[in-house]
Order: C-alpha cells, then structure tokens, then sequence
C-alpha cells in the first residue's frame, strides 16, 4: 500500500447505526486530518492531529468522534448522524504543519438515511 | 482571519485551448503559503504546487504555469493546451500563521471536451 488510504469507500447508514471511518498513510508522516467536503461546499477541516495529539477541533458535533492510536491510523468514529451529515469524508497526511503540502485518500462517501 | 475566493465556479473549455483558474486570497499575516490541488472523479485531492510569500517567481511545470501576485493577492493557475484528462475540480488553498490550518477556496469544475 502507497500513500494514504481510507476505509470504507462507501457507506450508507441509518440515524441510530454506529460506524467508524478507517484512515492509513504510509508516508511517514507526524499529522493527519479530517475534512469534509459537501456539494456546493469549500472543504471543511473537521480535526487534526499532530504526534497523535488532538490539536484542532474546529466545532464539529459530538456526534463525530476522532480517534488517533498512532502516528499512522486515523479513525472517525460516527454515531447518531443526520441527514445533512451526508458527504465525502476526506483523511489527509502531512510532515509537520499546515504549511506544507497535504498528501489525501480517496475518502469515503457516507450517505445517512 | 483568512480567505479564498475562486470567482470561477465552471468552465468548460475545447480540447487544446489554454485555459486560468483565479484564485484570489486574504490574509494579514506575511508569512503564508498557497496551494493549487486537483480533484478528479475518483475524489482524491492530488497536490499540485506549494509557494510561499516570499517567492513571487513564477512557476512552470511541462503544461502547468502558475502566476502569484502580492499586488493583488493573486495566485492563478494557467494550464496550456488543455486535454481532456484535466477535467477535474481544481482548489486553491492558503495556510497562514495565524489561522494554523489550510483554508480551501470553493473550487473551479473544469471541464475539457473532446
């Protein structure tokens, strides 16, 4: 496996389901990010990690939970999501801060019901 | 606070045409960085070019040419002799000090046809 991949690539679930997204860059890399991106919508940075600690949080509802056991795995752990939580969840790697490039996965389209 | 615009939500181009994307930017810090990614149909973001404030030269890679300018707070993106391969949401991006992330303008759908 190269780069970044992300599991499931597709999803579809009901408002009480409980599910996770997985997250994995084999690049080495020391931060890794949550976005995500609605029709019609600039991407939206969900969290970030960096050394595995939760440093950005940009007001995501609770009922979106990260989860970082390493530097290499990501997760997004889903529970009790609406309708409007319908969109391609993107995970994305980088070495060190914002500033330089962020290498993505494919993301995982999530469709709730 | 910082920002991106991209004026330009669609464009369709012919096959061999050149063709600019705009992305215009807003930042109070001097120290920041500008990204150009590429976003076919399969989803994934493929980073293109990165560039700090500080180097105002222009950049050329094979049908790719980028054009920053402080003056106006631009960083275009020019792809020459479009082929149909290109189509694809093309994203400006701006990560300044103060903000501590990467803001993404609203992306420009490109169409190439044949």
């Amino acid at each position: 496996e190269t780069g970044v991949t992300q599991t499931p690539r597709h999803l579809v679930m009901g408002m009480t389901n409980k599910k996770s997204l997985k997250c994995e860059q084999h690049l080495g890399h020391n931060a890794m990010y949550w976005y995500k991106q609605s029709a019609k919508k600039p991407l939206e940075l969900m969290f970030v990690y960096s050394l595995e600690e939760r440093v950005e949080n940009n007001s995501v509802p609770s009922r979106f939970s990260p989860e970082c056991p390493n530097s290499s795995h990501l997760f997004l752990h889903l529970h009790t999501l609406q309708p409007e939580d319908s969109a391609l969840y993107l995970c994305a790697s980088s070495q060190g801060g914002s500033y330089n490039e962020q290498f993505f996965g494919p993301g995982t389209r999530l469709t709730v019901l | 606070a910082q920002k991106v615009t991209q004026a330009q939500t669609e464009i369709s181009v012919v096959e061999k045409e050149d063709v600019t994307l705009d992305c215009v930017y807003e930042t109070r810090d001097t120290t920041y960085y500008l990204f150009w990614y590429k976003q076919p149909p399969s989803g994934e973001l493929v980073f293109l070019i990165r560039r700090n404030s500080f180097d105002e030269q222009n950049e050329i890679s094979g049908r790719y040419s980028w054009n920053f300018q402080k003056s106006t707070s631009s960083f275009n993106f020019t792809i020459t002799a479009s082929q149909v391969v290109d189509s694809a949401v093309y994203f400006c991006a701006l990560s300044s000090g103060s903000a501590r992330q990467l803001t993404f303008g609203s992306g420009t759908q490109l169409t190439v046809l044949p």
